[in-house]
């Protein structure tokens, strides 16, 4: 156990479904991460959260929106999803966003039909 | 960031001393080098990191070459449990005050009884 939550483990949704993605962090730390890893490509880093705000967003598509409502919480909210968006997202946290050491959780698996 | 270099896939004994090398002979001299592992089906786990020094913890060595071009990651006794990809990362600015990861492709090592 990381001390880092990711709900659910895997999620199944078609390509006109709403879904969200949440992680949760029992660390106290102050920075939230959400990556993307797709098969046979390497990790990703798509959103950067310091102290509850957004300070990166890697030309993520706007079909990914986040929310961070604290430090301890961080949500991937997808909409409108393509079959390439199938991928394992795992969520990370560090005790803020230049230590890098993260923590990161067991990722949720998505499948887009 | 810096780019690395790693053998796609190693094998070690078990039992034995698996050594893991990265090239980053781009690297400059604020930038730290890091490694992480990741285990099947789970997310990344991180393992050490260093800026010059050599440098030890519980479950790892770290050697840093003096012109600091390359590094070699020294697991002593490998077990079963530490059949991974491993990821040697040169943590690099990514601008509007934050330093971030970018994984690379890393190194597959199949511990072998």
């Amino acid at each position: 156990e990381t001390g880092v939550t990711q709900t659910p483990r895997h999620l199944v949704m078609g390509m006109t479904n709403k879904k969200s993605l949440k992680c949760e962090q029992h660390l106290g730390h102050n920075a939230m991460y959400w990556y993307k890893q797709s098969a046979k490509k390497p990790l990703e880093l798509m959103f950067v959260y310091n102290f509850k705000e957004q300070t990166e967003n890697n030309s993520v598509p706007s079909r990914f929106s986040p929310e961070c409502p604290n430090s301890s919480h961080l949500f991937l909210h997808l909409h409108t999803l393509q079959p390439e968006d199938s991928a394992l997202y795992l969520c990370a946290s560090s005790q803020d966003r230049d230590n890098n050491e993260q923590f990161f959780g067991p990722g949720t698996r998505l499948t887009v039909l | 960031d810096a780019k690395t270099t790693q053998p796609p896939s190693m094998d070690c004994a078990e039992g034995r001393a698996a050594n893991l090398p990265c090239n980053h002979s781009t690297i400059s001299g604020n930038e730290y080098v890091y490694w992480y592992r990741q285990i099947h089906s789970q997310g990344p786990q991180y393992i050490i990191h260093g800026l010059k020094n050599n440098e030890t913890n519980e479950m790892a060595s770290l050697i840093i070459t003096e012109d600091r071009k390359s590094s070699t990651l020294i697991l002593p006794h490998a077990t079963l449990r530490d059949t991974a990809v491993y990821y040697c990362i040169v943590r690099g600015y990514s601008g509007a005050g934050s330093y971030q990861l970018t994984f690379g492709k890393g190194t597959k090592l199949s511990v072998i009884p």
